[in-house]
């Protein structure tokens, strides 16, 4: 199948530092991709989907300013979270989906950031 | 809005005993239909899919049959293994995006 690649897999940053994950879609164009935010024993909540090329759309409740997401090319889309705080210390994940019409959305491994 | 209801676990199963995770949805229209399997400290990983009612999806022993008339998806296998403890999703997509049960932790001892 599809290789999506979520990069780094941890992250440890001070309180008030700005963190970059990094998503890309190794072997096919992601036209869509998503992020989600995993709390502990709670599902995947959608954050914010991003069209390549044009700006994301998030979800109610998610912080546009703090968490910045950029989908700059077809295959690259990065998700800044901006003056982290500990409670921002969570599981994310990303998944991509190329342009044909109800493909499948691949996930990458996911990123554990912790906030001290 | 869309919503999945899946079993709350942990689920705590034998080696080669029989599984079972109950998973209901509500929708509108025709959703598909997904398992995803998320290992300790990964990514999640499509395990099996079914696109209409009826369909059967199955994969590595698993499988699950898409019950449009009493709006379930319940995930089987037949004798499980240590190697299957995971946590596991059921997940339906509408239009475009998923949406995701909580997930139900699945731990099988030897």
């Amino acid at each position: 199948g599809a290789v999506v690649s979520q990069h780094p897999s941890r992250v440890i940053c001070k309180s008030g530092t700005s963190v970059k994950i990094e998503c890309r879609s190794l072997d096919f164009q992601a036209t869509t991709m998503f992020w989600y935010r995993q709390f502990p024993k709670k599902s995947l909540m959608l954050m914010a989907t991003s069209n390549e090329g044009s700006k994301a759309t998030y979800e109610q409740g998610v912080e546009k300013d703090k968490f910045l997401i950029n989908h700059a090319s077809l295959t690259l889309s990065t998700l800044t979270v901006t003056s982290a705080h500990p409670e921002d210390s969570s599981f994310y994940i990303c998944s991509a989906r190329a342009r044909v019409v109800n493909t499948e959305a691949f996930f990458g491994q996911g990123t554990r950031l912790t906030v001290v | 809005g869309d919503s999945v209801t899946q079993m709350e676990g942990p689920v705590t199963l034998s080696e080669e005993a029989f599984l079972t995770i109950n998973c209901t949805y509500t929708a509108t229209g025709y959703p598909s239909l997904f398992w995803y399997v998320q290992y300790p400290g990964e990514g999640l990983q499509l395990l099996l899919k079914a696109t209409k009612a009826d369909d059967k999806g199955s994969n590595k022993g698993f499988e699950a049959t898409y019950r449009k008339e009493t709006t379930s998806f319940h995930l089987e296998k037949g004798s499980v293994q240590v190697s299957d403890s995971a946590v596991y999703f059921c997940a339906l997509r509408g239009y475009s995006t998923l949406t995701f049960g909580k997930g139900t932790m699945l731990l099988v001892s030897p």
